[in-house]
């Protein structure tokens, strides 16, 4: 299976500290990808990093991947109440374009 | 510029009734999933379509679902009969169908199966 698998399943934080949450995998993929969803909505995509990079930022995220581990991580720094929601990682095989998705970390941030 | 567009958002049903989800994806995007997400679980793939073709559907049930998209744009998603086990959250997403590519999600259909 090339299903992500987050760590934690759930994250309690206060307001301004850093959140870091992991995924694992256990093939190899063309990229792995992180959304965020809000409760009762829809999912949205927060940044794709591919099986070459390493490193990537966006704002205040920053993912890190190792595939010779088939991990990532992400990074969500100076945290804020509106980051609450729940990240799930999504991997993508090396043909095609299904992705598939981890059961998720629910962040809470404590105001 | 509109997103992924779902109907109805909430959709309570009693078992054995047919039920019938719509999804209108962002203009201009060639390739619509459907996938099915359990409380507390991610999203699982049920259809992806190119254009108006089905290229994967391997995880869709087929004795009781199925799903169209008739000219390649708008798609529907139906469960008949529906049974209990069948209440979850049921999103459409699109991209632009590059390998690697973003997908955009809709909000959802809640079903409730009684």
């Amino acid at each position: 299976s090339q299903q992500g698998e987050e760590d934690p399943q759930a994250l309690s934080i206060q307001e301004g500290e850093n959140a870091t949450m992991n995924c694992s995998y256990k093939t190899s993929i063309n990229n792995l990808q992180w959304y965020r969803q809000n409760s009762g909505r829809g999912l949205v995509h927060l940044i794709l990093i591919r099986s070459n990079e390493k490193e990537k930022h966006s704002g205040r995220l920053r993912v890190t991947l190792d595939t010779s581990k088939k991990s990532s991580s992400l990074l969500i720094t100076a945290s804020r109440a509106a980051d609450t929601a729940s990240y799930f990682c999504a991997v993508g095989r090396a043909s095609g374009s299904r992705l598939t998705f981890g059961e998720g970390t629910q962040l809470t941030v404590n105001p | 510029e509109a997103g992924v567009v779902q109907s109805p958002r909430y959709k309570i049903i009693e078992k054995k009734q047919p039920v019938a989800f719509w999804c209108n994806p962002i203009s201009g995007h060639n390739t619509l999933y459907w996938y099915l997400q359990n409380l507390g679980q991610g999203p699982e793939l049920l259809i992806r379509y190119e254009n108006e073709e089905a290229v994967d559907d391997s995880q869709l049930p087929k004795d009781r679902f199925s799903a169209e998209r008739l000219k390649g744009v708008d798609s529907t998603l139906k469960i008949q009969p529906a049974e209990l086990g069948d209440s979850a959250v049921y999103l459409c997403a699109s991209s632009l169908g590059l390998a690697d590519g973003e997908q955009f999600f809709g909000p959802g259909t809640r079903l409730t199966v009684l």
